[in-house]
């Protein structure tokens, strides 16, 4: 158990629909990751916060937005949903947020788009 | 783009033999590579990593080899053990960019 939680674990919805993924990090970490992870495809880096700010931006499309929360948990929200974006979605923490520091991965939550 | 390749999708390895992975990698800033290993229905957890500074690191039954002139990494695994089967995924970073993954190779032990 990496001591990082997200919810849900599973989500299934249609085309056009909004979703919202949650994440908490490990205690005492101030910086969380989100990835998505595609069918064949390795983790492509989102969006990265630290302690409420946003620190590093990937490759996330415009209907995607996230946010982190004062009580340092974070949401990632998808909008006009495609079918494309099913895939598994991790959020990970880190202590610093810096390079060097070790990422620690949630379960994922396995988005499927009908 | 995919900066950090990992060529072969699958390997399988009878137990108690070696079990090696490859990574290469195409962007020479990279100055700092990661292994994680990836159970199904578990995010992925650190396994090893290694500074560019340096050509080798172990932690018991793992050891990471750096070739930065081939820009090639690889993950011993000695010996083998059934619990070793999972996703394994290289990753390099430089600076404080972010971390670049690999596409996975799934490694199956044969009892």
């Amino acid at each position: 158990d990496s001591g990082v939680t997200q919810t849900p674990k599973h989500l299934i919805t249609a085309t056009g629909q909004r979703v919202t993924l949650r994440c908490s990090p490990r205690s005492g970490d101030l910086s969380v990751y989100w990835y998505q992870q595609s069918l064949d495809q390795g983790l492509q880096f989102l969006i990265q916060y630290y302690n409420g700010e946003e620190r590093a931006k990937g490759n996330i499309l415009e209907r995607f937005s996230a946010q982190q929360f004062p009580d340092l948990h974070s949401e990632l929200n998808l909008s006009s949903l495609e079918l494309g974006d099913s895939a598994l979605y991790f959020c990970a923490s880190s202590t610093t947020g810096t390079g060097s520091d070790t990422q620690y991965f949630g379960p994922g939550t396995r988005l499927t788009v009908l | 783009d995919q900066q950090v390749k990992q060529n072969s999708p699958s390997l399988s390895v009878q137990e108690g033999r070696i079990s090696i992975l490859n990574c290469d990698y195409t962007n020479s800033m990279f100055d700092y590579f990661l292994w994680y290993k990836k159970y199904p229905a578990e995010g992925p957890t650190f396994l090893i990593s290694i500074s560019s500074i340096k050509d080798k690191n172990e932690d018991g039954r793992f050891t990471v080899f750096l070739n930065k002139s081939a820009k090639h990494l690889s993950l011993h695994i000695v010996p083998s053990q059934p619990g070793d089967s999972a996703v394994y995924f290289c990753a390099a970073y430089f600076g404080n960019e972010k971390l670049t993954f690999g596409t996975g190779t799934r490694l199956t032990i044969i009892p």
